[in-house]
């Protein structure tokens, strides 16, 4: 069944150094979202985005995050430095917004992020 | 802003009833969706409210109250596998922010034997 795929599922990096997560949504999605989640702050959205053109940002710092749809297959996330408070949870989710209305979005599995 | 409230935690017995409420102030409202969240997996979804009542999936029901804003969570017969947290989200519907979703914190539901 058709299923949102994140790469790595893990990473562990120190820091200073960049961070890249990757997300291929469900074919036939138009709209993508990244997510983060930590114990302290619950599920925030970073930045989505629909039939590729980013449409808001404003959850995410952006001085050090990046993020980007290079064709309607692939979203990344980009950390550049990473730092130990990014460490979290990143999901990224993919829906289908039609003729104005809006469905559930489905989750990927998640890449979990250590920076020490 | 936008803010969504929902207990922390809530604990039951197996087989018993559980309701989980969710009240809401947010700037647009497109819809509330009931998302479960099994420790170290991603949300699932569960249900989506956009009218006013009742809809019924097997076990879990959920209800909206636009008026009110207000939706709760009932789950049935409960059974061990329920226990997770349980996500109360709006879909936000303004001009520049349409179809984002805006979580609660979660209900961590603890099911016990």
């Amino acid at each position: 069944d058709a299923r949102v795929t994140q790469t790595p599922r893990h990473k562990v990096t120190e820091m200073g150094q960049e961070v890249t997560m990757r997300c291929q949504p469900i074919l036939g999605h138009n709209t993508v979202f990244w997510y983060r989640q930590t114990m302290m702050q619950g599920l925030e959205l970073l930045a989505y985005f629909r039939n590729r053109a980013p449409l808001d940002d404003s959850g995410m710092p952006k001085d050090r995050f990046s993020a980007e749809m290079p064709d309607a297959t692939l979203a990344t996330l980009k950390i550049q430095p990473s730092e130990p408070r990014d460490s979290a949870v990143y999901f990224c989710a993919s829906g289908l917004t039609r003729d104005g209305e809006s469905y559930e979005q489905y989750f990927g599995p998640g890449t979990r992020l250590t920076v020490t | 802003g936008q803010n969504i409230d929902q207990p922390t935690e809530m604990t039951a017995t197996e087989g018993a009833i559980v309701q989980i409420n969710c009240t809401y102030q947010t700037s647009g409202f497109n819809g509330l969706f009931w998302y479960q969240q099994h420790a170290g997996e991603a949300p699932t979804f569960l249900s989506y409210n956009v009218l006013d009542g009742l809809e019924e999936k097997g076990r879990f029901s959920s209800f909206l109250s636009r008026s009110k804003g207000y939706s709760y969570l009932l789950l049935k017969e409960l059974q061990m596998k329920d226990s997770a947290s349980y996500l109360c989200a709006v879909l936000l519907r303004t001009t520049d922010s349409w179809g984002k979703l805006q979580f609660g914190a979660g209900t961590q539901v603890v099911v016990t034997p």
